[in-house]
């Protein structure tokens, strides 16, 4: 079965520095991958969505990079901000328009 | 605008007590739903999902179940819980045309299972 990958340990960075998350996956490839934010206590907010066919997708400071070779997914958030801090998710469709596979999350926290 | 509400925001039951936890989507029509459950740092467990009324598909063995008794109504249940039912619960809500789409989600009950 489909496995998601993501960096357990909190990534702790400065402020103005580029955040950078990891989400690698195993067997096959999806179609897409997605990303969302998850603040503690909330539900998940969807941020960007790329298709097996895109290398890259961007929105404002966001930029997520989508390597089926490799199989990963970067998820950078330059010029980061306190306000970023936050557990990001990736989720990957499971060959069903319906379904996600969701990642345990990376905790970003960014120092002022 | 399309909205999501999920209802109560945290919860704390007996072992052996029912459960109903509901969660009704505003703004748009046929969405699919989702339950998920979320243990502390871990990844989001798909429980149940629906894409119609009174069609509801199980994504884990367990004591719970759900049901859409309308639209975008979606209600999460139990007749006896577990202490192994407590945790964050999730729905969620997406539109069921072309392709995977984002999936929006609700803020949470907060489940104890004392």
């Amino acid at each position: 079965s489909q496995k998601i990958e993501q960096n357990s340990e909190a990534l702790n960075i400065q402020e103005g520095k580029t955040a950078t998350l990891t989400c690698n996956y195993t067997n096959y490839s999806p179609a897409y991958l997605q990303w969302y934010r998850q603040d503690p206590g909330r539900g998940p907010v969807f941020l960007l969505l790329i298709r097996e066919n895109e290398k890259e997708k961007r929105k404002e400071r966001l930029k997520v990079t989508f390597d089926t070779t490799l199989k990963q997914s970067l998820f950078h958030i330059t010029a980061s901000q306190p306000a970023d801090s936050a557990t990001y998710l990736c989720a990957l469709d499971q060959g069903s328009s319906y379904k996600l596979i969701f990642g345990s999350g990376t905790r970003l926290l960014v120092r002022p | 605008s399309q909205t999501i509400h999920q209802w109560p925001a945290t919860l704390v039951q007996p072992v052996g007590s029912p459960l109903s936890l509901e969660c009704t989507v505003e703004g748009t029509s046929n969405p699919n739903l989702y339950w998920y459950r979320q243990a502390a740092g871990r990844g989001l467990q798909l429980l149940f999902y629906s894409v119609g009324i009174g069609q509801i598909s199980s994504e884990v063995p367990q004591n719970l179940s759900a049901s859409r008794p309308q639209d975008r109504q979606f209600i999460l249940s139990s007749k006896k819980l577990l202490l192994s039912d407590s945790g964050f619960y999730l729905c969620a809500w997406s539109t069921g045309t072309g392709g995977v789409q984002p999936q929006h989600f609700g803020d949470g009950t907060r489940l104890s299972i004392l």
